[in-house]
């Protein structure tokens, strides 16, 4: 079964500098995609990046990268710079392949606190 | 501003109480889904439907039901809600298996089961 881990709740980062919050998932399809949402204090759920399993180059955008690993079976997204405004919780997904491909699976989050 | 429209943002229900969630699109988008929030779990799939006229479980059905009234709404109904229902319902809608623009989320609806 498809199943995506984030084993970090909580992270710290000072302002400006670079984070990177893990996630690992497990899955026998060969055709899935892997997507990083924010979730702000306020509640909304806002889409970031997205990285195909076929996709060769590292998903890119903005101050926002996904380093894929695919034999790792990670994809980790590393936020540059980072701003007070990142503070949010932040979620791993994974769209499974095949003839379920409607459905997207969440990881459980990792909170993220910027510090000034 | 186009997106995804969900009503009510707030319920509190009695146990055995039912109540329909609506949420509404106006992206053309042929998929729809919900999931629910609770605390450490991220987000459950509850229904989904791929495209209008069809309707599909997803992880944790059972308690709910779902009906696409057509291409743009996508309802969610409670018949006898319990407690373990209390949760952050979201709506959400994307092209046809979520491609490189992901889901587009409605803002929540927040129900407090008592």
């Amino acid at each position: 079964a498809q199943k995506i881990t984030q084993t970090q709740p909580g992270m710290f980062v000072q302002e400006k500098e670079a984070v990177t919050l893990d996630c690992t998932y497990d899955t026998s399809d060969q055709s899935y995609g892997l997507f990083w949402y924010k979730q702000p204090s306020s509640g909304e759920m806002i889409f970031l990046i997205y990285q195909g399993s076929y996709d060769e180059q590292n998903a890119t955008e903005g101050r926002y990268s996904l380093n894929f690993q695919k034999a790792r079976k990670s994809a980790n997204l590393v936020i540059s710079a980072s701003q007070l405004g990142d503070s949010a919780m932040y979620f791993c997904a994974m769209r499974e392949g095949g003839t379920g491909g409607f459905k997207t699976i969440f990881g459980a989050g990792t909170r993220l606190f910027v510090k000034a | 501003n186009a997106g995804v429209t969900q009503t009510p943002k707030f319920q509190v229900l009695k146990t055995g109480q039912s109540m329909t969630l609506q949420c509404a699109q106006d992206m053309n988008h042929n998929s729809m889904y919900w999931y629910r929030q609770d605390p450490g779990m991220g987000l459950r799939l509850i229904y989904y439907s791929a495209s209008e006229g069809t309707t599909d479980k997803g992880e944790v059905p059972n308690g709910y039901n779902v009906s696409r009234l057509n291409k743009r709404e996508f309802s969610l109904r409670l018949e006898s809600a319990a407690p373990s229902q209390t949760s952050v319902y979201f709506c959400a809608s994307s092209e046809a298996r979520a491609g490189k623009y992901g889901y587009t989320f409605g803002s929540g609806t927040r129900l407090t089961v008592v």
